[in-house]
């Protein structure tokens, strides 16, 4: 199993550019979520999804949309990049509720 | 508000020299209390999940306990590859609330 996995790994965007970051779970997990973590502060809810077909708003939404694709597949969208979205990206999966969570490597991106 | 403080925010230790690092929380009713390590680079690894107060769990060098107040993850003879930065979350809202971590390093 390669569990959860997040592409691309790296990503350099311009100020207005937008951009697909992508997330995939081998594990037959309900739920997905998208964090973005920062120095110095915790990891921070961006979107989740419970189930398929259903997504939610975290504690830091905005400037971000998410499509949950299947029951496998989660992806987080930037519409038009601003450098305070510059941060490292990690999707997660799990059971249907707060259990503990699997985490992908993560996608370190910069906005300039 | 919810809220989740560790602390320290870094932690350097001896190899073999014990201690402990602390997660304070409050939040509105505790459903679940988390603990995360995570390596340069890489995603949080999960841990343990404590649910309720003088609960303890075990695993190798590392021991967590839960209080109604706070969390305490207790490392025992540490090696160099206990260095990481370990994270605590608290389940609320059908959310977890992230600390910010600490980052333990062990020199040998």
């Amino acid at each position: 199993n390669a569990g959860v996995t997040q592409t691309p790994k790296f990503q350099v965007l311009k100020t207005g550019q937008s951009m697909t970051l992508q997330c995939a779970q081998d594990m037959n997990h309900n739920s997905m979520y998208w964090y973005r973590q920062d120095p110095g502060m915790g990891l921070r809810l961006i979107y989740y999804s419970a189930s398929e077909g259903t997504t939610d708003k975290g504690e830091v939404p905005n400037g971000y949309n998410v499509s949950r694709l299947n029951k496998r597949e989660f992806s987080l969208r930037l519409e038009s990049a601003a450098p305070s979205q510059t941060s490292v990206y990690f999707c997660a999966s799990g059971l249907a509720g707060v259990v503990e969570q699997y985490f992908g490597p993560g996608t370190r991106l910069t906005v300039t | 508000e919810d809220q989740v403080t560790q602390s320290p925010e870094a932690l350097r230790l001896q190899e073999g020299e014990s201690s402990s690092l602390n997660c304070s929380y409050t939040v509105s009713g505790l459903r679940g209390l988390f603990w995360y390590r995570q390596d340069p680079g890489k995603g949080p690894e999960f841990l343990f999940t404590l649910y309720s107060a003088g609960e303890e769990k075990e695993k190798e060098r590392l021991k967590a306990t839960l209080t109604k107040k706070e969390s305490f993850l207790h490392i025992t003879a540490p090696k160099p590859e206990d260095s990481a930065t370990y994270l605590c979350a608290v389940h609320s809202n059908y959310q977890l609330i992230w600390g910010a971590g600490t980052k333990l390093i062990i020199k040998p």
